[in-house]
């Protein structure tokens, strides 16, 4: 596709539900990340892949949350037993090869997540 | 670890005068550092990066930044505000390596006619 595509773009969901939020980053993009926006507040780093793999998931606040890149282009954001707190924005981008810290980020616009 | 703090969470200008953001980091590696913008609707949009060399970086849309490591500053100015620099403008820090940006707080700018 022409750009970073995520779905859905709002979500609304219980407490205690299991939430799925997808990426589909720009075609032969290799690295893809996913952020969390509160109301706010800036980006704030979840999980970085390169390829299948997640090579840094160190911001990913607990063992509620997952995700997983299994063929190396979409990738699923999983969130179990929701809470009120995991209301946010999340956002998904993805870069050409990640850079070393160098490379642009291409952001899709986000999925809006609201557990009541 | 790394911070970012921009001051102002709102700023407004009038339609033709100069546009200033300001941006503070704290960093004890040399840093990398971005300036992203998010209009309405859309995704954030890289608007211009420093990471070696030429301290004053040139961006997009007529946006220019000055990395300063005594004041350890990145404010982004443009000369002149167009209505559509209407936006929320994010900078962000991270250095060699580090896959993993962190973002300031953010800077609503308003444009004025």
């Amino acid at each position: 596709g022409a750009g970073v595509s995520q779905t859905p773009s709002n979500k609304v969901t219980e407490k205690g539900k299991y939430v799925e939020l997808r990426c589909d980053p720009i075609s032969g993009h290799t690295a893809l990340y996913w952020y969390r926006q509160s109301l706010g507040q800036g980006p704030e780093f979840l999980i970085y892949f390169q390829g299948t793999g997640a090579a840094d998931d160190s911001g990913l606040p607990n063992d509620r949350f997952f995700a997983v890149r299994p063929e190396g282009s979409v990738s699923t954001l999983k969130i179990q037993r929701t809470e009120r707190g995991d209301s946010a924005v999340y956002l998904c981008a993805s870069s050409l090869l990640g850079g070393g810290g160098t490379g642009e980020l291409f952001f899709g616009e986000g999925s809006r997540l609201t557990v009541l | 670890a790394q911070s970012v703090t921009q001051l102002g969470s709102h700023v407004s200008v009038s339609e033709g005068a100069l546009v200033l953001l300001r941006c503070n980091y704290s960093s004890s590696v040399p840093p990398y550092l971005f300036w992203y913008v998010q209009y309405p609707n859309q995704g954030l949009q890289l608007l211009l990066k420093y990471t070696t060399g030429a301290t004053l970086v040139k961006g997009i849309n007529g946006f220019e930044a000055e990395f300063k490591k005594s004041e350890t500053s990145f404010h982004l100015t443009k000369p002149s505000a167009h209505m559509s620099d209407a936006a929320e403008y994010f900078c962000a820090v991270t250095d060699f390596g580090n896959e993993k940006l962190t973002f300031g707080t953010g800077t609503r700018l308003t444009i004025i006619p």
